[in-house]
């Protein structure tokens, strides 16, 4: 079964630089959200999509900013990158057809700031 | 504010025991719980899951028990088989106007098994 893509796999970046993550979510999910897990912590919520509109708003330094297309593929777009934005960066992709219920992930993107 | 507390990091069991993963959770408005498991450069697979409405959800060698006047929930893994050895994510989610299931995470426990 298809899962979700995303790319790059692994980026390195230096300081004040900046960084595109893509997400493509499961065919037919209409929902698309963003986790930042740093090191030995848990991953944390950052922002959501559905139907290419914002739905949920965490803890997203303003210096991120994220959309969704019309295809429901997602960007998050990084700018003026810090040493403490180096983490791994999940999307997952839901249904609000299924209720929403199950978030299913990709397999992140191992982003270095240096 | 940890509102998902997995208080061991690490478990280890003997290949074909019983493992036991808990998780403890502070916010009463959480109604979905999930657990996810992760092994190195993947990311979190979906295991199970369970509604607040329910006590128990078994799927194969997976029982998730719901205690809500603890807050309290526990996976339980019989027989525990060494490809099992991974971390472990316990996530809750409440439904409050347009959140639309956000996840909050707890910080995971490694399971290790054994043969």
């Amino acid at each position: 079964a298809a899962g979700v893509i995303q790319s790059p796999r692994h980026l390195i970046k230096e300081k004040r630089e900046t960084a595109t993550l893509k997400c493509y979510p499961i065919p037919r999910h209409d929902t698309v959200y963003w986790y930042q897990q740093g090191p030995g912590q848990d991953p944390q919520f950052l922002i959501s999509f559905y139907e290419k509109m914002q739905s949920d708003k965490g803890s997203i330094p303003d210096r991120f900013s994220a959309q969704q297309f019309s295809d429901y593929h997602s960007e998050l777009n990084m700018s003026s990158l810090e040493l403490g934005d180096s983490a791994l960066y999940f999307c997952a992709s839901s249904s609000r057809l299924a209720g929403f219920f199950e978030q299913y992930f990709g397999p992140g993107t191992r982003l270095t700031v240096t | 504010d940890q509102q998902v507390k997995q208080n061991s990091p690490s478990l280890s069991v003997q290949e074909g025991r019983i493992s036991i993963l808990n998780c403890d959770y502070t916010n009463s408005m959480f109604d979905y719980f999930l657990w996810y498991k992760k092994y190195p450069a993947e990311g979190p697979t979906f295991l199970i899951s369970i509604s607040s409405i329910k006590d128990k959800n078994e799927d194969g060698r997976f029982t998730v028990f719901l205690n809500k006047s603890a807050k309290h929930l526990s996976l339980h893994i019989v027989p525990s088989q060494p490809g099992d050895s991974a971390v472990y994510f316990c996530a809750a989610r409440a439904d409050r106007g347009s959140t639309l299931g956000r996840l909050y995470f707890g910080r995971g426990t490694q399971l290790t098994v054994w043969p």
